[in-house]
């Protein structure tokens, strides 16, 4: 089965908001969590990663917690934007040293102009 | 744009027909992915390469599914006696290895939609 999953699946933040999208992982081997972006009719896009020697992680807008006491991850977006309008996927590598990413299902943000 | 393209972008089939989809990668990466997304769902591994050898199958390619990366360039992936339920997006995404330093960050092409009548 699935090893992430998000909490949500859809979310609706008015633009200039902060967003906040949730994921939780049942394996406690999971080391290594990646966060995606895909657009409509278009492939997923790397966002950030983070690596469980880290509790956060700071990109540009973008942060990533991580909270391995209760498996949880999460991706905040600052000043939300209408171009931040997707899906967007944690995921987590399946294989050793082969990112074979198992993705969740996904959390639709709607940004309201 | 991500430098990986693939083609056809659609294709409608009847069932039982044989579809091959072929992706280009970005040219200085080594390995390359397929993946499968259905509506709704979130993107499924089927097979990864690096350079020509295919070294992971995940249990969704059936025999009837088979990818090939002759050159370590390009990859097919090909669908035999296509079924209803072989209907959706077929992602492919390439990147580098970095040793012990390997990334999440695949590099995914827009993808070929299959509809299977």
């Amino acid at each position: 089965g699935e090893s992430v999953g998000l909490h949500l699946p859809t979310l609706s933040v008015q633009e200039g908001d902060n967003s906040i999208i949730n994921c939780a992982y049942s394996n406690s081997a999971s080391d290594y969590f990646i966060w995606y972006k895909q657009e409509s009719g278009k492939g997923p896009q790397f966002i950030i990663d983070i690596r469980s020697n880290m509790d956060k992680r700071q990109g540009q807008r973008v942060t990533v917690l991580l909270n391995k006491t209760v498996k949880h991850l999460s991706l905040q977006i600052a000043a939300t934007q209408p171009g931040d309008s997707a899906v967007y996927f944690c995921a987590d590598p399946s294989g050793a040293g082969s990112y074979q990413l198992t993705f969740g299902k996904g959390t639709k943000l709607s940004v309201i102009p | 744009d991500t430098g990986v393209s693939q083609d056809p972008r659609h294709k409608i089939t009847k069932r039982g027909q044989n579809v091959t989809f072929r992706c280009d990668p970005i040219s200085e990466h080594n390995r390359l992915y397929w993946y499968r997304q259905t509506l709704g769902q979130g993107p499924e591994f089927l097979t990864y390469f690096q350079n020509e050898a295919q070294l992971e199958k995940s249990r969704l390619l059936s025999d009837r599914f088979s990818a090939e990366r002759p050159k370590g360039s390009f990859s097919t992936l090909e669908i035999q006696r296509t079924e209803q339920g072989d209907s959706a997006m077929y992602l492919c995404a390439s990147s580098l290895a970095f040793g012990a330093q390997n990334t999440g960050e695949l590099f995914f092409g827009e993808g070929s939609r299959l509809t299977v009548l």
